[in-house]
Parts: C-alpha cells; sequence; structure tokens
C-alpha cells in the first residue's frame, strides 16, 4: 500500500518551461489537495479537489493549473514558470473535506525555478 | 496577523526532556491538527482534536476551545523526535488554516 505517490522528488526549470507534478493514491481517498511550502511559512493551498471531477482554488492559485484525472491522480501544470515558483510541492489526500479528515501527504517535489 | 500562532519558532532541548509546543489560533474552528514534518521532508499526521486531550505513545495533544489554545507535549524527548512540528486548524469554512511550524531539535 504506497499511499500517496509523488513524482518526480527533484526538478530543475528554467524561467518559462513548463512541467507537471504528479500525484497518485491508492486509499480511494475523494478529496486531493496541492500545497507549496516555502521558509518560514506555513503549507498553503494551491489548489484541491473536494471530489473526482471537480477543482477548486485555494489561497495560492495563480500561475497554477491542476487537473482531477481520475479519482486516483491529480496533476499540477506549471504553464511557464517563474523563480517565484521554487518551493516544495507536496500533494495529499484524504476521505473527504468534512471535519473528521486526515491528510496523508506524499513524499514532496523540490522545485527550482532559474 | 497569522491566524495560527505557534510558539516556539524553534526549540532545542536535550534528550530526556519534556517539550512543550503551542499553538495559537484566532479564528472559530472544528477541529485542530498537528503533524510532524521529519527533516527529510514527509508529513504525517500526528492528531486531530476538537476537545480534551489525545495520547498517543510519549505524544500528548490538549486543546482549550474557549482559549483558542493547543499544546503539543513530548515526554522522555529522543534525537528521534527531531523535526518540525506543524499545527493546522479546520475554520468553519471546512478550510485548513496552517501554522509555520516548530523546528524541534533534541541533542543526545
Amino acid at each position: 500500500n504506497a499511499g500517496v505517490t509523488q513524482t518526480p522528488k527533484f526538478q530543475v526549470l528554467k524561467t518559462g518551461q513548463s512541467m507537471t507534478l504528479q500525484c497518485a493514491q491508492d486509499m480511494n481517498h475523494n478529496s486531493m489537495y496541492w500545497y507549496r511550502q516555502d521558509p518560514g511559512m506555513g503549507l498553503r493551498l494551491i489548489y484541491y479537489s473536494a471530489s473526482e471531477g471537480t477543482t477548486d482554488k485555494g489561497e495560492v492559485p495563480n500561475g497554477y493549473n491542476v487537473s482531477r484525472l481520475n479519482k486516483r491522480e491529480f496533476s499540477l501544470r506549471l504553464e511557464s514558470a517563474a523563480p517565484s515558483q521554487t518551493s516544495v510541492y507536496f500533494c495529499a489526500s484524504s476521505y473527504d473535506r468534512g471535519v473528521l479528515d486526515i491528510q496523508y501527504f506524499g513524499a514532496g517535489t523540490r522545485l527550482s525555478v532559474l | 496577523k497569522n491566524e495560527v500562532e505557534q510558539s516556539p519558532q524553534n526549540l532545542t532541548a536535550q534528550e530526556g526532556e519534556f517539550i512543550t509546543i503551542n499553538c495559537s489560533y484566532s479564528v472559530g474552528i472544528s477541529a485542530l491538527h498537528w503533524l510532524q514534518q521529519h527533516p527529510g521532508g514527509g508529513i504525517v499526521s500526528l492528531f486531530m482534536l476538537s476537545s480534551g486531550k489525545k495520547k498517543h505513545g510519549r505524544l500528548i495533544a490538549t486543546i482549550n476551545i474557549q482559549e483558542k489554545h493547543s499544546s503539543l507535549h513530548i515526554t522522555a524527548s529522543h534525537p528521534r523526535d527531531s523535526a518540525v512540528y506543524i499545527c493546522a486548524v479546520r475554520d468553519s469554512n471546512y478550510q485548513l488554516i496552517w501554522g509555520a511550524g516548530t523546528k524541534l531539535i533534541i541533542k543526545p
């Protein structure tokens, strides 16, 4: 049982390049999330998907797009990477977004944009 | 002002010491989470609580809803407890609001 799997673990991009971060969960969770973590700051929600077929903006969605491909997979795309997007990205999933949900996290993707 | 404040930001202690990490919040909440982020980056959920106290091994989490405050305690601390401990609260709109984390180092 792998839990939440993120790929890649590390990535270096040049300004203007595009890339997609992949996330998959095998826990049959309904909700999935993408966060970024920057030094000295708490996790900030980029986008979330409460259920298959739906996506919603979080706190810091600008510069990103997401796709909930199916119940298992939720990808994050940077169309034109900027240095301000250098960060560690975490994908998470939970059974639902209600009061009692606990989020399970992937190992993170460390992205540097030069 | 952040809606979720953790203190201290950094804490260094000797093995065996009793550790307390605090979390104060300013919004109405339905639940509070404590998570642990390992030095390698992985994040693990430790507790979710909405009232009272929970205990798991050497970890104890308490919450005082009236005072809008929660504490995470570690008894008989060990170097393997070294990590960043993160408090997050779920507000009335089901949004999770994250604290910035407390970096704990336990020296042998």
